[in-house]
């Protein structure tokens, strides 16, 4: 079946301007979440939605960065008033979390520069 | 806090040779424990897993095992190729109420012809 899909692939915006990335996650996973990876800084996990309990925005870098899930299904990040220091790559990943396993599929990514 | 360390790269080998990646941990509770893979211009895949203690996950002639007593997951395949140049990403879940994986900083392996 489908995997996990982000659009768009690549962005570039210019600082103070504001951006959306999407995710598609697999059909059926009630989790999704978004990480960044950052050039010498790794993955950092930034927000998790689980079916329709209230999001876990315990990563979320700055009140700039929000996100939301609408039906269970289709995430969209934005980030308000870019900073360079918002580029990096924005990773969405999904899973059904059945016990004991908490595998996560992940999309493509988002590329994202802020010139 | 929960935490994952993984050895440093770039890590350079020779076709066919032996390779091991460190990775240990530190979890409270039972965290269950991943290796992913990220091939160049690709995204991130999961190689192999374990749930539980002394479980062996294995995939594609890589293996590791959930140790415990040594809080330690490393990498190993017997006969590196080529093509298994890539990020190797070592992490954990199951320690936070919202199951977030928590990484390493990846290793990069490079395999010379």
């Amino acid at each position: 079946g489908a995997g996990v899909s982000q659009s768009p692939s690549n962005k570039v915006t210019e600082k103070g301007k504001d951006v959306e990335l999407r995710c598609d996650p697999i059909s059926g996973h009630t989790a999704l979440y978004w990480y960044r990876q950052s050039l010498g800084q790794g993955l950092e996990f930034l927000i998790y939605f689980q079916g329709n309990s209230a999001p876990d925005k315990s990563g979320l870098p700055s009140d700039r960065f929000s996100a939301e899930r609408t039906g269970g299904s289709v995430s969209t990040l934005t980030i308000q008033r870019t900073q360079q220091e918002d580029s990096a790559v924005y990773l969405c990943a999904s899973s059904w979390e059945l016990a004991g396993s908490y595998e996560q599929y992940f999309g493509p990514g988002t590329r994202l520069t802020v010139t | 806090g929960n935490s994952v360390t993984q050895m440093e790269g770039p890590v350079t080998l020779s076709e066919e040779a032996f390779l091991t990646i460190n990775c240990t941990y530190t979890a409270t509770g039972y965290p269950s424990l991943f290796w992913y893979v990220q091939y160049p211009g690709e995204g991130l895949q999961l190689l192999l897993k374990a749930t539980k203690a002394d479980d062996k996950g294995s995939n594609k002639g890589f293996e590791a095992t959930y140790r415990k007593e040594t809080t330690s997951f490393h990498l190993e395949k017997g006969s590196v190729q080529v093509s298994d140049s890539a990020v190797y990403f070592c992490a954990l879940s199951g320690v936070d109420s919202n199951y977030q994986l928590i990484w390493g900083a990846g290793t990069k392996l490079i395999i010379k012809p």
